[in-house]
């Protein structure tokens, strides 16, 4: 059974902060990595995907992916009270036509 | 309007009875998407199809059925509903070329 793995959180930091949000996967032949926000009572979102090795930056958003490591990971610059929200991590499989969604990590950033 | 919908947004309905979850899209997307979140355990893929004569069943497919009526709709069924269907259940769309998968607004179903 192929696995993506967050850590559910709650993750509180403080207005203006850094937002780590970390997440694993087990298939070694994932090609595709996405970042979905998702508010409360609302439908996900997507904000980065990933595809290399590396650090992909968009505005304050990073995403870093270790496919050695099989981890990639999603920073949030000079958080916002605006992006507290559940943040999910999905990886596409190699075939391209589904991906596997992590149970979400919540993020609260507080004024 | 939105991209795309879902019908009904709410719905709550007694363990036995049979309800039909309608998706529509306008984004002319060819693959589409029937997912089951809850708490904890995040989206889970339920059937998912390529075009009107593709269909496949995704991890937690057992108590779901699904009709693919043209490009546009993709519609969930489940026949005999027990509790444990109390869900929120997500359609979502992909378009050729890409993998970005867009989100209907969601059906929130409790199961009594």
């Amino acid at each position: 059974q192929k696995e993506v793995e967050q850590n559910s959180g709650p993750l509180s930091v403080p207005e203006g902060a850094i937002a780590s949000l970390n997440c694993t996967y087990s298939d070694r032949v994932s090609q595709s990595f996405f970042w979905y926000r998702q508010y409360s009572g609302k439908s996900p979102e997507l904000i980065m995907s990933i595809y290399s090795n590396g650090d992909k930056e968009d505005g304050r958003f990073t995403a870093q992916l270790n496919k050695a490591s099989q981890y990639v990971s999603l920073l949030i610059r000079d958080s916002q009270p605006s992006d507290s929200a559940t943040y999910l991590c999905a990886v596409n499989e190699l075939s391209y036509d589904k991906v596997i969604f992590g149970p979400g990590t919540s993020l609260s950033v507080i004024p | 309007d939105a991209d795309v919908t879902q019908t009904p947004r709410n719905r709550i309905t007694k363990t036995g009875k049979r309800i039909m979850l309608e998706c529509s899209q306008t984004k002319g997307h060819d693959r589409m998407y029937w997912y089951r979140q809850d708490p904890g355990l995040g989206l889970r893929l339920i059937y998912y199809s390529f075009d009107v004569k593709d269909i496949n069943k995704g991890e937690i497919s057992d108590g779901y059925s699904v009709s693919r009526q043209a490009q546009a709709k993709f519609s969930l069924s489940l026949e005999s509903a027990i509790p444990n269907q109390t869900a929120l259940y997500f359609c979502a769309t992909v378009g050729q070329g890409t993998d970005t998968q867009y989100f209907g607004p969601g059906t929130r179903l409790t199961v009594l």
